[in-house]
C-alpha cells in the first residue's frame, strides 16, 4: 500500500522559503506524477503543480514564479519550495500522486499545517 | 471559492441514499473524467471513485459515481454511520492544465 507523509518546518517568517518534503513508501517514485496541493484556512483546495522524474512539470500560474519542485529517486522523496511567503500562504499542504498525466491524485498524505507568522 | 461547486452540507439518516452534486465547466468535468474523494479531517483523503463512475478496489458497492454534462454526483445508498465525512470532487482543468477540485461537502449521519 502506498504511503505518503509531508513533513518540514511549520512555522515560517514571512518573505522566507517554504521548504516540505514528501517521503512515499510502498512503492516507487519513479514511475508516476507527483502534486503538491494545499487547502487555505476556510478555503477549497488549490493545485500548487505538479512534477515528475523524468523532468516534466506544471506549475499552477498564480504560483509560478514562486515554485521550485523536485524528485530524489534515492531518497523516494519530492519536495516543494515556496519563496517569499506571506501570511496568504497559510494552509494544510498535501502530497499526491498522480497515476497519469490529465488525472487527478489517486493517493494522498495526511497533509501538513504551515503558518507563516513572525 | 472553489472552481467545482458543491453544496456545504448534506444528511441523511441510516439506510437512507443521498447524493453529493460536483458541477463544474467544458473545460473540466465537461471535457474530463470526474474523481470523489472521502476525507476525515486530519487524515490522507481516501479514493473512491475514478472515471466518473468507476469504483477503486475495497471501496464498498453502496458507493456510486455519474456524470452528465458539466456536472456529476456522488451517491452513497444504505448510508451507515461510518460514512459520516468529507467529500470532494476533482478533474482536470484543460485551461490550468492541472487539476480542480470542489469545495468539498460535509456528510452527517442523523
Amino acid at each position: 500500500q502506498v504511503q505518503l507523509q509531508e513533513s518540514g518546518p511549520r512555522l515560517v517568517k514571512p518573505s522566507e522559503t517554504l521548504s516540505l518534503t514528501c517521503t512515499v513508501s510502498g512503492g516507487s517514485i519513479s514511475v508516476y506524477y507527483w502534486s503538491w496541493i494545499r487547502q487555505s484556512p476556510g478555503k477549497g483546495l488549490d493545485w500548487i503543480g505538479s512534477i515528475n522524474n523524468g523532468g516534466k512539470s506544471n506549475y499552477s500560474p498564480s504560483l509560478k514564479s514562486r515554485v521550485t519542485m523536485s524528485v530524489d529517486t534515492s531518497r523516494n522523496q519530492i519536495s516543494l519550495g515556496l519563496s517569499s511567503v506571506t501570511a496568504a500562504d497559510t494552509a494544510v499542504y498535501y502530497c499526491a500522486r498522480v497515476p497519469k498525466w490529465e488525472l487527478p491524485p489517486d493517493y494522498w498524505g495526511p497533509g501538513m499545517v504551515v503558518t507563516v507568522s513572525s | 471559492q472553489s472552481v467545482l461547486t458543491q453544496p456545504p452540507s448534506a444528511s441523511g439518516t441510516p439506510g437512507q441514499r443521498v447524493s453529493i452534486s460536483c458541477s463544474g465547466s467544458s473545460s473540466n468535468i465537461g471535457s474530463n473524467p470526474i474523481h470523489w474523494y472521502q476525507h476525515f479531517p486530519g487524515t490522507a483523503p481516501l479514493r473512491l471513485i475514478h472515471s466518473n463512475s468507476q469504483r477503486f478496489s475495497s471501496v464498498p458497492e453502496r458507493f456510486s459515481g455519474s456524470k452528465s454534462g458539466t456536472s456529476g454526483s456522488l451517491a452513497i445508498s444504505g448510508l451507515q454511520s461510518e460514512d459520516e465525512a468529507h467529500y470532494f470532487c476533482a478533474a482536470w482543468d484543460d485551461s490550468l492544465n492541472g487539476p480542480v477540485f470542489g469545495g468539498g461537502t460535509k456528510l452527517t449521519v442523523l
